[in-house]
């Protein structure tokens, strides 16, 4: 059972575009809802992170957008650039034990 | 600091072989993580730690087993290896989480390991 679902699997946008990362998640107990940035032969590192008492949370390019009413949110970069290119994951976590439950990920390539 | 590492970065095992993945972490973390990553699967968890001594089973234990005797060290063990096995395997850590708050989970570069 895939608990939060991650759509598209790929997205190709022009330098200077919008990328648009979309997610959607079962369950109503998820309080915090990260995204991950991956590079090739990296580790995922943390990229924006937001908390469902807001809609929406920006920093620099990277913005999520938060729907708590239809269990979704989205990572918007703007401006987007080669150098974003990479895999990107969203998360989602409950409790006090800081599990993620990940998304299926979306690698993500911006052409010059 | 090296933040988390994790030995070896790359391993061929043939089925039914054994094999132990170390992480490490010099970041003072009491929570530790062991996920898998597989092709359109994102990231699974597959067990963690909530501190010295303790381990939980996450979504996908079978065939793992995990020890933490020191804080700043999380094993994951293969006692005998099946190609499904087979998979890129990231170690991360972070502090303890407080009531209503989540700290930023760090990954390790991975560890490629395929099984024959």
């Amino acid at each position: 059972q895939q608990q939060v679902k991650q759509s598209p699997q790929s997205l190709i946008v022009q330098k200077g575009g919008i990328s648009i990362i979309n997610c959607a998640y079962e369950n109503t107990a998820f309080d915090y809802f990260p995204w991950y940035q991956q590079f090739p032969g990296k580790g995922p590192a943390l990229l924006i992170a937001i908390r469902p008492d807001v809609s929406e949370k920006k920093e620099g390019r990277f913005t999520i957008s938060f729907n708590k009413s239809a269990k979704q949110f989205s990572l918007h970069i703007m401006d987007s650039q080669p150098g974003d290119s990479a895999t990107y994951f969203c998360a989602a976590s409950s409790g006090n034990t800081g599990k993620l439950i990940f998304g299926q990920g979306t690698t993500l390539q911006v052409k010059p | 600091n090296a933040g988390v590492t994790q030995t070896p970065k790359f391993r061929v095992l043939k089925t039914g072989q054994s094999m132990t993945l170390l992480c490490a972490q010099d970041m003072n973390h009491e929570y530790m993580y062991w996920y898998r990553q597989d092709p359109g699967m994102g990231l699974r968890l597959i067990h963690y730690s909530v501190g010295e001594g303790t381990t939980a089973k996450g979504e996908v234990p079978d065939g793992y087993n995990v020890s933490r005797l020191k804080k700043q060290n999380f094993l994951l063990g293969l006692e005998s290896a099946a190609p499904s096995q087979t998979s890129v395997y990231f170690c991360a850590s972070s502090l303890r989480r407080l009531a209503g708050y989540q700290e930023t989970q760090y990954f390790g570069p991975g560890t490629r390991l395929l099984v024959l």
